[in-house]
């Protein structure tokens, strides 16, 4: 079984400032893949980046990138510059077989002016 | 493109009543999912449809059954709700085939049991 654990229920950062989404996996997966999801107020669950787990780059999309450390089951979200609309739910989640989703609890993020 | 609708979108039910949830996608994607959303929580796999013509069951399928009814609706039915089932359902869609595809979700559907 597949469990994904976000630590952080709640973070808030200024706008413009940089901030750091922690989770960590535990999956008995050999061929698994890892996203971060976000869900705005208005509830629309909307991708923000994917990581393929054979591969050691970490996946960048703009001005969000994670830190994937495979051996440890770490996969982290950093967001730079961070802006008004970026305020939402995010949600670690690892993606299998067949494309069954694991989600973690989610953290809260608010972004201050 | 409509992407993925979900009807309806807000439903009360009393316990013990039937209902069924309808999801449809214009995508021509082949896999279909179903998951709750509890507050505060992520949202948890029900069932899946991995291509049109056949569904598994996924974490928490108890209460619930589904029907590819083809390859573009996906229907989620509570035959007798109770409160426990008090969440907020998705739909969501994907091209299939690999787990890396990107899901499309639904605006979800928003269900009281009283």
């Amino acid at each position: 079984a597949q469990t994904v654990t976000q630590s952080q229920p709640e973070m808030s950062v200024q706008e413009a400032e940089t901030v750091t989404l922690s989770c960590t996996y535990d999956t008995s997966e050999n061929n698994y893949y890892l996203f971060w999801y976000k869900q705005p107020p208005s509830r629309q669950m909307i991708l923000v980046i994917r990581q393929e787990a054979y591969k050691q780059q970490n996946a960048t999309e703009n001005r969000f990138s994670v830190n994937f450390q495979k051996a440890a089951k770490s996969f982290s979200l950093k967001i730079s510059d961070s802006q008004l609309g970026d305020t939402a739910m995010y949600f670690c989640v690892e993606g299998t077989s067949y494309g069954k989703l694991t989600f973690g609890q989610g953290t809260i993020l608010t972004v201050h002016p | 493109n409509a992407g993925v609708t979900q009807t309806p979108k807000f439903q009360v039910l009393k316990t013990g009543q039937s209902m069924t949830l309808q999801c449809a996608q214009d995508m021509n994607h082949n896999s279909m999912y179903w998951y709750r959303q509890d507050p505060g929580m992520g949202l948890r796999l029900i069932y899946y449809s991995a291509s049109e013509g056949t569904t598994d069951k996924g974490e928490v399928p108890n209460g619930y059954n589904v029907s590819r009814l083809n390859k573009r609706e996906f229907s989620l039915r509570l035959e007798s709700a109770a409160p426990s089932q008090t969440s907020v359902y998705f739909c969501a869609s994907t091209p299939g085939g690999v787990s890396y595809n990107e899901q499309f979700f639904g605006p979800g559907t928003r269900l009281t049991v009283l």
